[in-house]
Order: structure tokens, then C-alpha cells, then sequence
């Protein structure tokens, strides 16, 4: 079965970059979408179509996708932004998630 | 403005069957796939299953031989079902809206806890 690795924790500076990864066999051939879930909430699409932005996400939120890797990367990143990030895809018509990355703000 | 709202029994016991219900309001479920995903206390998303409409179906394979999704348009309704539960199916059950590749719309969640 298709697996996504993301790393299970990030640790970033208020106003410093985060970048989550997210891998996957020839991941970059497939859409990827990515999620934040605080706690005690419902998962938020913060990123699909590998780059897009739903609307009211913050423009500090991006996404790239090529090769075997998936990346959101926060820019400025906020006390907000604390929260475990899931990357997803498709592999044929099944729904696959990551394992979840809890990036800390400190 | 899409709204998804899970309902079902917060406590099941093992080895009987786990049943929720989805109700859709502000976009037609016509429209769309619908799918269902859970999370256990302290982990990771994962993937149940998905449904459209007209009836055609994919679950986890992992799932596939307990679970069952159905819908009532008449309602605005889909439902999940999963048979012989365990204490390992305890866990937060979400739904969503599959719109392309990606799940846009979520419920609150519910969590359903298995125990005698």
C-alpha cells in the first residue's frame, strides 16, 4: 500500500520559516493537499492541488510538490500556526494520509 | 456555506456493530463524493472510505470487509457503518466533502469510545 512519511515534529521560531515535508514514492507525479488540525478540532485545508490556497488561508501558507517529496512551508510563522499538519494524495482511488508533523512555536 | 454534522452513539460495545449518520446542509449531496475518516485518541487521520451519489463506493482496505457507506439524497444524508468493533475502532469519526483531491468540508467529529 502507498505510504506518505512526514517527520513527527517541528520546532520554529516565531517570524522563522517551517518547512514540513511530506514523502512518498513519485509523489510528485500525484496532487497534494495539506491539512492543519488543532487540538480539540477538525482537520483545516490549508493547501491543495499541491500549491493552492483555499480562500481565507494566510499567504505565509505554500506548498510545492516534485520528485518524491511534498513541502509546506509556513513563512513568518505565528504562535497561530502551532498545530499538527497532515499531508494527503491519492493513490489510485484510495485517499492516503501522512503520519502528521506537530510543529511547535517557541 | 457548506456544514457537515456527525450523529450516533458516543459508546459501542465490542463485537457489535458502530453506526453514524452525516447530514449535509448549504450544497447539494448530489454534487459531490462524501467520505468518512477517524482518528484515535492521540493519533494519526485515517481513511475510511468514500461514497457517490449514484452508488459507487471505495473503502480502506485495511476496513473494506467490516465497513459500509450509504447515502440518502432524500435526507441529505450518508452513513457509516462498521461491523464486530474493537477497542482499536475508539477513535474521533469525521466526515467531509471529497471535492477533487483534496477534503474540503469537515464535521466537528464524534467521538465514538468501544467498551462494555
Amino acid at each position: 500500500s502507498y505510504e506518505l512519511t512526514q517527520p513527527p515534529s517541528l520546532s520554529v521560531s516565531p517570524g522563522q520559516a517551517a518547512t514540513i515535508t511530506c514523502s512518498g514514492d513519485k509523489l510528485g507525479d500525484k496532487y497534494a493537499s495539506w491539512y492543519q488540525q488543532k487540538p480539540g478540532q477538525s482537520p483545516v485545508l490549508v493547501i491543495y492541488q499541491n500549491n493552492k490556497r483555499p480562500s481565507g488561508i494566510p499567504e505565509r501558507f505554500s506548498g510545492s510538490n516534485s520528485g518524491n517529496t511534498a513541502t509546506l512551508t509556513i513563512s513568518g510563522t505565528q504562535a497561530m500556526d502551532e498545530a499538527d499538519y497532515y499531508c494527503q494524495a491519492w493513490d489510485t482511488t484510495t485517499v492516503v494520509f501522512g503520519g502528521g508533523t506537530k510543529l511547535t512555536v517557541l | 456555506q457548506v456544514q457537515l454534522q456527525e450523529s450516533g452513539p458516543g459508546l459501542v460495545k465490542p463485537s457489535e456493530t458502530l453506526s453514524l449518520t452525516c447530514t449535509v446542509s448549504g450544497d447539494s449531496i448530489r454534487s459531490y463524493y462524501w467520505s468518512w475518516i477517524r482518528q484515535p485518541p492521540g493519533k494519526g487521520l485515517e481513511w475510511i472510505g468514500y461514497m457517490y451519489f449514484r452508488g459507487s463506493t471505495n473503502y480502506s482496505p485495511s476496513l473494506k470487509s467490516r465497513v459500509t457507506i450509504s447515502i440518502d439524497t432524500s435526507k441529505s444524508q450518508f452513513s457509516l457503518t462498521l461491523s464486530s468493533v474493537t477497542a482499536a475502532d475508539t477513535a474521533v469519526y469525521y466526515c467531509a466533502r471529497v471535492n477533487g483531491y483534496n477534503l474540503d468540508y469537515w464535521g466537528q467529529g464524534t467521538l465514538v469510545t468501544v467498551s462494555s
